[in-house]
């Protein structure tokens, strides 16, 4: 079993659609989590850090963690074109090593 | 956020050759790290180079397929030994700024593709 499953897509949706990026993993002692988002020939970039549970908005992303499910989610509000990339799960117990989802494409239509 | 220059972006390599990965950071960083992205398949973490020691390698992965130098705090190379098309492959060279004690910084990857 992978430590972090993660849907690959691909996930097509309107501009302007309420988008929902989930990744579920098996390790209970995952306390840090993060989402990166990478456009294509590019390297990813660090999107939301969230630490133990709960939510954390930033602009119109919001990340949550359910640490009893064992299942964080990244929602994107009013989607744009230019929010078309691979959105990829990371997270870690000790913040020595991440393990990362497989990455989900998104693309998000004009 | 610091930023790093990963060269080259991309090389086409025959097979039984190596070769070699540079990672240049803007800033003075202590821990860089080497990750293998291929197709459909999630970041994996090739090995750990710190400044002044021996770089630790994850399972699966040896020094003497991917030799790693860290000469310095802003400087790194993987260099990939006798490659296959097995090794085709995205690289990325990552850092955790010191500033920012959670997540990674990345760069913009090598896509190297053996033939």
């Amino acid at each position: 079993q992978k430590e972090v499953e993660q849907d690959p897509g691909p996930l097509s949706v309107p501009e302007g659609a309420i988008v929902s990026l989930n990744c579920t993993y098996s390790n209970s002692a995952f306390q840090y989590f993060m989402w990166y988002r990478q456009y294509s020939r590019k390297g990813p970039e660090l999107l939301m850090y969230t630490y133990s549970s709960g939510n954390k908005e930033d602009g119109r992303f919001t990340a949550q963690v359910d640490k009893s499910s064992k299942y964080i989610s990244l929602f994107i509000r009013d989607s744009q074109p230019s929010d078309s990339a691979t959105y990829l799960c990371a997270m870690s117990a000790n913040f020595n090593k991440f393990y990362f989802g497989s990455g989900t494409k998104l693309n998000v239509k004009p | 956020s610091a930023v790093i220059s990963q060269k080259p972006s991309r090389d086409i390599c025959q097979r039984g050759t190596s070769l070699t990965i540079q990672c240049q950071v803007d800033s003075q960083v202590t821990m860089m790290f080497w990750y293998r992205q291929q197709p459909g398949q999630s970041l994996t973490l090739i090995a750990t180079a710190n400044q002044g020691s021996e770089a630790t390698y994850e399972s699966g992965f040896v020094i003497d397929k991917f030799p790693i130098s860290r000469p310095n705090l802003t400087f790194s190379t993987l260099t990939v030994s006798n490659m296959s098309p097995e090794d085709s492959s995205i690289y990325l060279c990552s850092v955790t700024p010191n500033d920012r004690v959670y997540g990674y910084t990345f760069g913009s990857g090598t896509r190297l593709t053996v033939v």
